[in-house]
């Protein structure tokens, strides 16, 4: 079974522009959630969507946003970058099934604004 | 806003000793989530909490939900040296139509030298 991708791996932009990451959760799937980790401030969760709508939200502000598709991938999009978007963001797909729930994160895109 | 506390920040252990790690919060959880981290690798998720209470064990990783909802902790018996990572616990809540996730700052585990 496919593990949680994620594209791209590595990523540099500078002040200002906009990026896209992309992530294919496991088959099966229908739950994605998107990380960002930074040594600073550690894990913090950005937002959760299931079945193409946003069910949970963190507390970024409106320049990061998301969107899942029919197939369950989900893309996280930060604009104007600021150099503290610097970070490892890190997504994970989720099953629950009764009272158990999985979930498996993919490796990461680590991204450096300059 | 909510907060978590996670204690300790560190600590080193030994082939086959216990180990207790907790977070506390002023504010109240619906979920307790406890993840470990290896370097370069995403969060596992060890342990889902979900009713105030709740013990839970997976294998020798035993955590529970606090009974005032504030609270978590995660014991690990006879620790290996696959052990050593970072810990993380989270608390999920509902903030009106959504909920939200906090993570604690971990708690690193080392080998003793």
């Amino acid at each position: 079974k496919a593990g949680v991708t994620q594209t791209p791996r590595y990523l540099i932009k500078t002040r200002g522009q906009q990026v896209t990451l992309s992530c294919s959760p496991i088959s099966g799937h229908r739950s994605v959630s998107w990380y960002q980790q930074t040594p600073g401030q550690g894990l913090q969760f950005l937002f959760e969507y299931f079945s193409e709508t946003q069910r949970n939200k963190g507390n970024f502000p409106g320049r990061f946003s998301g969107r899942q598709f029919s197939n369950s991938r989900s893309e996280m999009n930060v604009s104007t970058l600021e150099l503290g978007d610097s970070a490892l963001y890190l997504c994970a797909s989720s099953l629950v099934a009764g009272e158990e729930e999985t979930q498996y994160f993919g490796p990461g895109t680590r991204l450096l604004v300059l | 806003g909510q907060q978590l506390n996670q204690s300790p920040q560190s600590m080193f252990i030994q082939e086959g000793e216990d180990v207790s790690m907790n977070c506390t919060s002023s504010s109240i959880f619906n979920t307790w989530l406890w993840y470990k981290q290896d370097p370069g690798e995403g969060p596992v998720l060890l342990i889902a909490l979900y009713k105030a209470g709740e013990l839970t064990s997976n294998g020798r990783l035993t955590a529970q939900f606090g009974i005032t909802r504030k609270d978590s902790f995660l014991n690990i018996s006879a620790s290996i040296p696959s052990d050593v990572g970072i810990y993380f616990c989270a608390g999920f809540y509902y903030g009106g139509s959504q909920g939200n996730l906090i993570f604690g700052k971990g708690t690193k585990l080392s080998v003793k030298p």
